[in-house]
């Protein structure tokens, strides 16, 4: 079974400080892991994805397969920032397990 | 494409009536999901479907909801009768074969009084 945990359901920090939200998950494959956000009244979009490698909006989220991780972080926070964050998981093989999983989310609240 | 719509946005209902959400998934996406989300569990799964057909409906909680898909333009989530504890933001999302990315509707934030 495909399992995502995000231990922290509300996380605040002040702007331009770094912050990192934890996601850890459970898959006996090799899975995809996305980071999905959610900004106040808008609906769910994708942040990114490990296999992209990419910084969007000064995020980036390393896979660390040894520690079964895929934490986002960013050096900088930002007031915009603020929002809910997924971590979800697709697994590799077929039927429900390719379908996305996700963790029960994060609650993000940038300070002035 | 305005992506995927849902309706309606909002809906209030008394305990045992017949809630119907709506979605209209986007054009030429083949694989369509309904999801629950709630402050406790986050976002669960509770079906979806692929070229209208029903795959997986092991999320779906209870006998009392229903879901259909039939064309692929247009899908429902019922829940017949309602309770209080049904009360949450329900999701619907779509994607198409290769593309690993889904794309959420805005929503239905359903109260159940």
């Amino acid at each position: 079974a495909q399992r995502v945990t995000q231990p922290e359901k509300l996380l605040s920090v002040f702007k331009g400080a770094p912050v990192e939200l934890k996601c850890n998950y459970s898959y006996s494959g090799s899975p995809e892991l996305f980071w999905y956000v959610q900004y106040s009244r808008q609906r769910l979009q994708l942040l990114l994805r490990h296999i992209s490698r990419e910084s969007i909006k000064g995020f980036t989220a390393d896979l660390n397969k040894g520690e079964t991780s895929f934490h986002l972080k960013k050096p900088f926070a930002q007031e915009e920032d603020s929002a809910m964050y997924y971590c979800a998981l697709r697994g590799g093989s077929s039927g429900s397990a390719r379908q996305l999983t996700f963790g029960s989310g994060t609650q993000l609240t940038v300070l002035p | 494409d305005a992506g995927v719509i849902q309706s309606p946005r909002h809906e209030v209902t008394e305990m045992g009536q017949e809630v119907t959400l709506r979605c209209k998934p986007i054009s030429g996406h083949d694989y369509l999901f309904w999801y629950r989300q709630t402050m406790m569990r986050g976002l669960e799964l509770l079906i979806y479907f692929n070229n209208n057909v029903p795959i997986d409906d092991s999320g779906m909680p209870e006998d009392r909801f229903s879901a259909k898909m039939p064309n692929a333009s247009f899908s429902t989530l019922k829940i017949q009768p309602s309770e209080p504890r049904d009360s949450a933001v329900y999701f619907c999302a779509s994607r198409e074969t290769g593309n690993t990315e889904a794309f959420f509707g805005q929503g239905t934030r359903l109260t159940v009084v």
